[in-house]
């Protein structure tokens, strides 16, 4: 099975800096996702991390260690529309079915 | 065309109507999938269509079947629901080998 953890809430300021941990333990991995999810909205597909590193993308970045089962997404330069639920998913070999953690609660405050 | 199209985007069903769900997408994706949240909570996989092959039911209840028409078609029947079963339901798509999921907008669904 997998079990996958991320924090419930954070809350940071605009402007700020923040980062979105995320432990897995799974099988057969093959890859780690990030989603983003507005309150009554679909998730939208942030970054993907499958060999070790950071990878950045605009204001995201994601960094994975497969070692240590470890993830991270960081948010630059925050903004208010920032303000959503973060969701780490973990897919292992079978078919690309993916795992979601139960998400983070970012809260961005002026 | 870079969407994943879902409808009705909300439905109201009894407990003895049956009704489906639609999921269209024309990125020429080859999995499609059927997952189901409920509020505060994160997606939880029912089905996974591979090559329009059924790959993975994680042990969903018979009322709720799946149907892959075509590559580009992903339906779910729903018959005899409960009301726990309110939810959205969310259809996504991605290419085999680990890519990331493209979402359509979902069904929200209300059992009454």
């Amino acid at each position: 099975g997998q079990n996958i953890d991320q924090p419930t809430e954070m809350t940071a300021t605009e402007g700020a800096i923040v980062q979105i941990n995320c432990t897995y333990q799974t099988s057969g991995f093959n890859g780690l996702f990030w989603y983003q999810q507005h309150a009554g909205e679909a998730p939208t597909f942030l970054s993907y991390n499958v060999l070790d590193g950071l990878e950045e993308k605009g204001r995201f970045s994601s960094f994975l260690s497969r070692s240590k089962g470890y993830s991270y997404l960081l948010l630059k330069e925050l903004q208010m529309k920032d303000s959503a639920s973060y969701l780490c998913a973990v897919t292992n070999t079978n078919a690309g079915k993916s795992t979601f953690g139960d998400g983070t609660t970012l809260t961005v405050k002026p | 065309d870079t969407e994943v199209t879902q409808t009705p985007k909300h439905l109201v069903m009894g407990m003895t109507n049956k009704k489906s769900l639609k999921c269209e997408q024309h990125m020429g994706h080859r999995a499609m999938y059927w997952y189901k949240q409920k509020a505060k909570k994160p997606p939880e996989l029912m089905f996974v269509y591979s090559y329009e092959k059924l790959s993975i039911n994680e042990s969903v209840p018979s009322r709720f079947s799946p149907e892959c028409p075509n590559s580009s078609l992903l339906n779910l029947h729903l018959h005899a629901l409960q009301p726990e079963d309110s939810a959205l339901y969310l259809c996504a798509s991605s290419q085999l080998g680990g890519n990331g999921y493209t979402f359509g907008s979902g069904t929200r669904l209300t059992v009454v």
